[in-house]
């Protein structure tokens, strides 16, 4: 089915490890975001990418990083995992990427639970 | 920066009823996109349906109806006839018209509704 694929689903890290979360849609779409989401909390952005070969810092990127591979892939990676990075992450896209007065809404993938300890 | 408040943690309806829930939010802007999105326990966030701040009519979505009052910068989900299916968080959302830091979401804390058979 077409989509937002991210993989894996789930994880368990030491604290200190690193880890690559991946991220593929298959609908040719500009945009592609990473949030987090924690307990009693609405998704906050990590980072986002606008268009191939673009990111750009979002709500709370401190501890991360990310790659845009091409159109299809948006991975995010943790160096160095903290126990204060346990969340559900989700990956994004969106078909605008740098046009204003569109309201395509995000499709989002199915997140993928990560635990620290 | 934009706030999303969503003042009820849980609500519980029975079902083939009507239950409303609440998002207000904060903005300087007047022209922006909100959304409710819903996310079952499968994770998947869901759009369920959107509003431009432009329209003076409120969004309807088969069940799923909204109250979108621009002055109290308020936006209600209505949803009728609730489903058992209908059991899942619901996250109110906001976007700028403006192309800014990629179109990203604001995301509400969320409401967990629950559907009583």
């Amino acid at each position: 089915n077409a989509g937002v694929t991210q993989t894996p689903k789930f994880q368990v890290l030491k604290t200190g490890q690193s880890m690559t979360l991946q991220c593929a849609q298959d609908m040719n779409h500009n945009s592609m975001y990473w949030y987090r989401q924690d307990p009693g909390m609405g998704l906050r952005l990590i980072y986002y990418s606008a268009s191939e070969g673009t990111t750009d810092k979002g709500e709370v990127p401190n501890g991360y990083n990310v790659s845009r591979l091409n159109k299809r892939e948006f991975s995010l990676r943790l160096e160095s995992a903290a126990p204060s990075q346990t969340s559900v992450y989700f990956c994004a896209s969106r078909p605008e990427g740098l046009t204003t007065g569109f309201d395509q809404p995000q499709h989002f993938g199915d997140g993928t639970r990560l635990s620290i300890l | 920066a934009q706030t999303v408040t969503q003042s009820q943690p849980e609500m519980s309806v029975q079902e083939a009823e009507t239950v409303t829930l609440s998002c207000t939010y904060d903005t300087s802007e007047s022209d922006y996109y909100l959304f409710w999105y819903k996310q079952p326990p499968s994770r998947q966030m869901i759009l369920v349906i959107r509003q431009e701040a432009y329209k003076q009519q409120n969004a309807t979505e088969n069940r799923f109806s909204v109250n979108f009052q621009k002055a109290a910068k308020s936006f209600s989900l209505k949803i009728s006839d609730s489903q058992l299916g209908d059991a899942a968080m619901y996250f109110c959302a906001y976007r700028s018209w403006l192309n800014n830091a990629g179109n990203m979401l604001t995301f509400g804390g969320g409401t967990r509704l629950m559907v009583k058979p």
